[in-house]
This record gives structure tokens, sequence and C-alpha cells, in this order.
């Protein structure tokens, strides 16, 4: 089965300094991978997403993620993180193919700005 | 468009009692997938549904838990006899279509078992 591990469960940060959170998943095939993200009292709202392509992938709000497939890997970054940004943090990974609508989230990662 | 609407927001029982949770999924969606994030976990999988069909509810626990998307009105997950193992938050999503490509969540149900 599928599993997702965040390494972070709480990071946190002052304005202005780079964020990398972390993500491996365990599956080796072909994959769907996602970063979520839950502002305080909101819902779940999609970063970004990779399903094929240029393994970069650039999402709303100046974050992006790589895939490195050999490390089975889909690291979240951010170059200047800002107060708004706390935020729980979610990766998720999605086994593509037929009747592979199921997502496997990590656990979660707690992100604190401090202004 | 209003986005997944879940209600309540905030759930509490008594064990031994009964939750109903709802969903309304977004406008023109037709498929709504149920999962449950219990204290310092992720959200797991429980239940997929399309209208009035069950497709997938493998991650459901096989007693007291039930789901329904009928052809009119929320989806429903229905939780009997409650227990304190119970407590966590209980998220909806709703797609266009099958697969994770275009899924929108809830803001959640948070129940609590007293």
């Amino acid at each position: 089965a599928q599993s997702v591990s965040q390494h972070n469960h709480h990071v946190i940060l002052s304005e202005a300094a780079s964020l990398e959170l972390g993500c491996n998943y365990s599956y080796g095939g072909t994959v769907n991978l996602f970063w979520y993200v839950q502002y305080p009292g909101q819902h779940l709202q999609l970063l970004l997403k990779y399903f094929s392509g240029d393994p970069l992938v650039k999402g709303i709000k100046g974050f992006e993620a790589e895939f490195i497939k050999s490390k089975f890997s889909f690291n979240l970054r951010k170059p200047s993180v800002q107060w708004s940004d706390t935020a729980e943090y979610f990766c998720a990974v999605q086994n593509s193919g037929a009747g592979s609508y199921q997502l496997t989230f990590g656990k979660g990662t707690k992100l604190s700005v401090i202004p | 468009n209003a986005g997944v609407m879940q209600n309540p927001r905030h759930l509490v029982r008594r064990r031994g009692q009964e939750a109903r949770l709802r969903c309304s999924p977004m406008k023109g969606h037709s498929h709504v997938y149920w999962y449950r994030q219990l204290p310092e976990e992720g959200l797991k999988f429980m239940v997929y549904l399309q209208k009035e069909n069950i497709i997938d509810e493998s991650g459901m626990p096989k007693e007291r838990f039930s789901a329904e998307f009928p052809k009119e009105g929320p989806s429903i997950l229905r939780i009997q006899q409650v227990v304190r193992g119970d407590s966590a938050a209980y998220f909806c999503a709703s797609s266009p279509q099958g697969g994770g490509e275009k899924l929108f969540f809830g803001s959640g149900t948070q129940l609590s078992v007293l």
C-alpha cells in the first residue's frame, strides 16, 4: 500500500526565510502528486500538482515543488515566506491508472511564520 | 459558485449516540469522497460515491459507519453508536468526474465524542 512521509511535524520560520518541506512516498509506480494547504479555520486548498512533464511544478502564492523520481520525493519550496503562509501543509499521492481516485496523505506539516 | 459545503462544522455527541455529517458538493459535481483525519494523522480515504451509488467503501470501518449520496440532497456520512475513537475531523471532497485532478474539499466537520 502507498504511504507518504512528511519529515517535519512543525516548522517555525521568520518572515523572508526560505522554506523547504519534505515529502517522500513509497509506491514505485506511476503516481500523481499534490500539495494541499489548510489555513486556520479553512478548507483544504490545492497548492500545486504534478501529473507528468516538467518535474519542477509552480503553484499558487509563489510555491513550487520538484518531483525527483529516483528519490520518491516531492518537496515543497518557497524562497521567501510571509506571515500569511502560516498554515498546515499536506502532501498527497495518487497511484495513476484505472480506478485510482484515492489520495494517500501525509500527516501534515504545520508552518508558523513569525513576523 | 459555492464551494463544497459541510455541516455542521462542529458536532458533539455522547458515546452511543448517532452522528450524521452532511456534505453538499459543488454545483455540477456528481462525485463525492469522504476522508477522515484522526489526531496527529493524515487524511485517510473512507468512501467514494456517485449519485445513488457507492463506488468504493474500502476505507470505511465495517461496522457502525455508512454513507449515502441520494439523487436529491447532500451526501450523508452516518456513524451509529459513536465511540471516543470516532473523534476526528471528517472531510468531504467533490469532483466533476472520477479521479483526483479536480478535487475540491470542504472545511470539514470536527466530531467530538464525550
